[in-house]
């Protein structure tokens, strides 16, 4: 069976840092690219990132570009998504997401974590 | 790239068929065969219902169908019943390895 079990989030100022941790499990974790997937309270779904099976193609939203950084860590299976110079606008759940896809993604997101809340305020 | 548009609200009566579209550009939605459809249900994550445009991931019922014509996708739910009351999201690929999501579409079950 698959899982993906998220960790992290919570409160932070503008300005500040936070980690998301997503732990997979039932499933090749190299062979799937991995993607991060917000929605802001009460509004619709927006991608953020996504990073190839191998870890080697890594790609942004221009909304998160040279603020996010997302990682994985095949050895424990488990990705990643640093979130530094944080904005009220970044107030999120964040769900981590299992692409169907190995190299990269098409929007295809066959399984989803439970989801992490970020709130960005002062 | 500006969100799909997608209708805010759709109803239908249980046993009827409803239709949700998913509007976007000849850069995304007409560009590629890549749209998928996602159903939500309020404080769970989603879940895939459709991929490239028009295929189910095993376990979806095939009640649920996609199709594409030109810019824009539409998801048909046939045989309404009340579990299908749910958030309907489309996305699309839009190149250089960027997704976009339409704004969801509320599905009430009369």
């Amino acid at each position: 069976e698959v899982q993906l079990l998220q960790s992290g989030g919570g409160l932070e100022q503008p300005g500040g840092s936070l980690r998301l941790s997503c732990a997979a499990s039932g499933f090749t974790f190299s062979t799937c690219a991995m993607s991060w997937v917000r929605q802001a309270p009460g509004k619709g779904l927006e991608w953020v990132s996504t990073v190839s099976g191998s870890g080697s193609g890594i790609f942004y939203a221009d909304s998160v570009k040279g603020r996010f950084t997302i990682s994985r860590d095949k050895s424990i299976n488990t990705l990643y998504l640093q979130m530094n110079s944080l904005r009220a606008e970044d107030t999120a759940i964040y769900y981590c997401a299992k692409d169907q896809r190995a190299t990269s993604t098409r929007g295809s997101f066959d399984y989803w974590g439970q989801g992490s809340l970020v709130t960005v305020s002062s | 790239q500006s969100a799909l548009t997608q209708p805010p609200s759709a109803s239908g009566s249980p046993g009827q068929s409803v239709t949700i579209s998913c509007t976007g550009t000849s850069s995304d939605v007409g560009g590629y065969n890549y749209v998928s459809w996602y159903q939500q249900y309020p404080g769970k994550a989603p879940k895939l219902m459709i991929y490239e445009v028009s295929k189910r991931p095993s376990g979806v019922p095939d009640r649920f169908s996609g199709s594409k014509s030109g810019d824009t996708a539409s998801l048909t739910v046939s045989g309404l019943q009340a579990e299908d009351e749910a958030n309907y999201y489309c996305n699309s690929y839009a190149g250089s390895n960027n997704v976009i999501f339409g704004g969801g579409t509320k599905l009430t079950v009369l």
